[in-house]
Formats: C-alpha cells, sequence, structure tokens
C-alpha cells in the first residue's frame, strides 16, 4: 500500500518567510494524482494545488507546488498571517499526516 | 456558487447505524464525481468513500468497507453514507466534497461537516 508522508509536523516560521513543505510518496505516481489542501481551524479543507503544481481557481500565486516520482513540495513564498494553518498532502486517495505553519 | 451541506450528524451507539446526507448546489450535481472524507477529532483527513456521476461506481476505504453504504439520488442533488455497525473509532466530523473533474482525485469544494460521535 502506498504512504504519504509529510515531515516535519509542525514548521514554526515568522510571517514574510517563505515556508517549504515536503511530501513523500512510498513509491513514484504520476504527478497528476498529487494535491494540496490547506485547512485553517474550525473550516473544511480549500483545495491549494492539484496535478502537482496547478493552483487551483482563487489561489494566490505565493502558493506553488511542485515536484515528481516520489517527492512532492508545497511552497508557500511569503507567509501572511493568513497562512497559518494545516496543509495536507494527498496521493490519489491518501493523505498525509498533515504539517502545521505555525507562527514562530 | 458551488454549496454542499451535510446533514445528519449525531450521537449513536457503538453498533448503531446513521445516514448522513449531502446536498449540493450551484453545479451539474449529476456530471460530477462525490466524495465523502472524515475526520476524528484532532486528527488528520481520511479518504471515507467516493461515488461516480451516475452512482454506478463505489469504492470505499478499508476501514468502512461492508459497513458503510455510498449512494446518490441526482433527482435531489444529494449524496447519501448509510454508516451501519458504527464503531467508537468512526467518531469523526465527516464532510462532502465535490471532484474537481480533471484526471486527478481531487476535492475542489467542500461541505463543512457533520459531526458523528459513535459512544455509549
Amino acid at each position: 500500500d502506498i504512504v504519504v508522508t509529510q515531515s516535519p509536523g509542525i514548521l514554526s516560521l515568522s510571517p514574510g518567510e517563505r515556508a517549504t513543505l515536503p511530501c513523500r510518496v512510498s513509491q513514484s505516481v504520476s504527478s497528476i494524482s498529487v494535491s494540496w489542501y490547506q485547512q485553517r481551524p474550525g473550516q473544511a479543507p480549500r483545495l491549494l494545488i492539484y496535478a502537482a503544481s496547478s493552483r487551483a481557481t482563487g489561489i494566490p500565486e505565493r502558493f506553488s507546488g511542485s515536484g515528481s516520482g516520489t517527492d512532492f513540495t508545497l511552497t508557500i513564498s511569503r507567509l501572511e498571517p493568513e497562512d497559518f494553518a494545516v496543509y495536507y498532502c494527498q496521493q490519489s486517495r491518501i493523505f498525509g499526516q498533515g504539517t502545521r505553519v505555525e507562527i514562530k | 456558487e458551488v454549496q454542499l451541506l451535510e446533514s445528519g450528524g449525531g450521537l449513536v451507539q457503538p453498533g448503531g447505524s446513521l445516514r448522513l446526507s449531502c446536498t449540493a448546489s450551484g453545479f451539474t450535481f449529476s456530471t460530477y464525481t462525490m466524495i465523502w472524507v472524515r475526520q476524528a477529532p484532532g486528527k488528520g483527513l481520511d479518504w471515507v468513500s467516493t461515488v461516480t456521476g451516475t452512482g454506478a461506481t463505489t469504492y470505499y476505504a478499508d476501514s468502512v468497507k461492508g459497513r458503510f453504504t455510498v449512494s446518490r439520488d441526482n433527482s435531489k442533488n444529494t449524496i447519501y453514507l448509510q454508516m451501519n455497525s458504527l464503531r467508537a473509532e468512526d467518531t469523526a466530523t465527516y464532510f462532502c466534497a465535490k471532484d474537481r473533474g480533471g484526471s486527478g482525485w481531487e476535492s475542489d469544494s467542500w461541505g463543512q461537516g457533520t459531526l458523528v460521535i459513535v459512544s455509549s
């Protein structure tokens, strides 16, 4: 079975800094099957990136996705206050454990 | 604007049953695959089930296979999740989500969720 791993579980950064969130899949997969979501406390998840690198409708340009094979990355170029949240990587039907981006 | 509204959650005893509903608006419902995802309190996202636009094909996580049944009524723009033989570990907020419609498995719209608590 495929395993999706997001590490670290918590990333402590300051507003304005760059955030790099890795996602590792236990076997090589098609980039089409990888997406990223943001979840703020008490809210539903929001699709940020699909097909590894395509931004969803209405998502700011500071969010970008990259990667192929087994290693994928979500990058937030400059953290805004509203970006402090939990981010999930999804491969096909499988979600990673999430990375919490917290204010340092 | 796409809207998804879940209902049917609540407190149920172990071994009991519950049926969740998700009513959609703002898009051509019958042409989209729909998904159920759950989130245990303080935990991550966990895919539960998927139903294609016609309802002809369904998929389930191993953890719910044989106990949960997903269905849809396209005349009512609604999907359902019939949950039987509920266990404590099924306690979670259940979200319904709309498939984006591309080649992957991403969901581009989500409801706010309905909470299911399995406890005696």
